[in-house]
């Protein structure tokens, strides 16, 4: 399959810790890169390859993998962290250049 | 500072076209590959297209094969998009990317320009 699953919606208290998920075939054999997104503006990338931020990312964002999932770690949200996080990875199944996840909409309480 | 400026979306009327360019500045255009990418109201990010540096490699979604084009002029930094044969289901906000190697890492967006397919 050259699908990314991510949780619809996830939430978090103020200073605490989220992990964000994207599963998929694709994961075992290309790192995932996110991208947070909030509302009315493009995109943004905040973590890829094995676990790199771009200049200007807080350290607050990390990433992980294993196996088919993907992780995107905020240690400390804050609440300008509160938008939607989408995954993508090149497409293992050779049917598309590249695939995102369905997006994860993140809540900081 | 890496710029991407899209413009050419619109209103259009299904079965209509549509050419949607993208202006860079900040990077060797020439060096890198493009992507389009699409966002219909309220849903996620959907890949569109991609092109290599030298225009010789093209990808396409499923859903746009057949009807949309992709393309670029590495002498003037523009990538563009003709879109042919436009449906209710193409309207969305149409975002360039720049590809950092082919990797489907896209490291810089565009702002956006709005389509919408309607009559």
């Amino acid at each position: 399959s050259s699908e990314l699953t991510q949780d619809p919606a996830v939430s978090v208290a103020l200073g605490q810790t989220v992990r964000i998920t994207c599963q998929g075939d694709s994961l075992r054999s290309y790192y995932a890169s996110w991208y947070q997104q909030k509302p009315g503006q493009a995109p943004v990338l905040v973590i890829y390859g094995k676990n790199n931020r771009p200049s200007g990312i807080p350290d607050r964002f990390s990433g992980s993998s294993s196996g088919n999932t993907a992780s995107l770690t905020i240690t400390g949200a804050q609440a300008e962290d509160e938008a939607d996080y989408y995954c993508n990875s090149r497409d293992s199944s050779g049917n598309h250049y590249v695939v995102f996840g369905g997006g994860t909409k993140l809540t900081v309480l | 500072e890496v710029q991407l400026v899209e413009s050419g979306g619109g209103l259009v009327q299904p079965g209509g076209s549509l050419r949607l360019s993208c202006a860079a500045s900040g990077f060797t255009f020439s060096s890198y590959e493009m992507n389009w990418v699409r966002q219909a109201p309220g849903k996620g990010l959907e890949w569109v297209s991609y092109i290599s540096s030298s225009g010789s490699t093209i990808y396409y979604a499923d859903s746009v094969k057949g009807r949309f084009t992709i393309s670029r002029d590495n002498a003037k930094n523009s990538l563009y998009l003709q879109m042919n044969s436009l449906r209710a289901e193409d309207t969305a906000v149409y975002y360039c990317a720049k590809d950092h190697h082919s990797s489907g890492l896209f490291d810089y967006w565009g702002q956006g320009t709005l389509v919408t397919v309607s009559s």
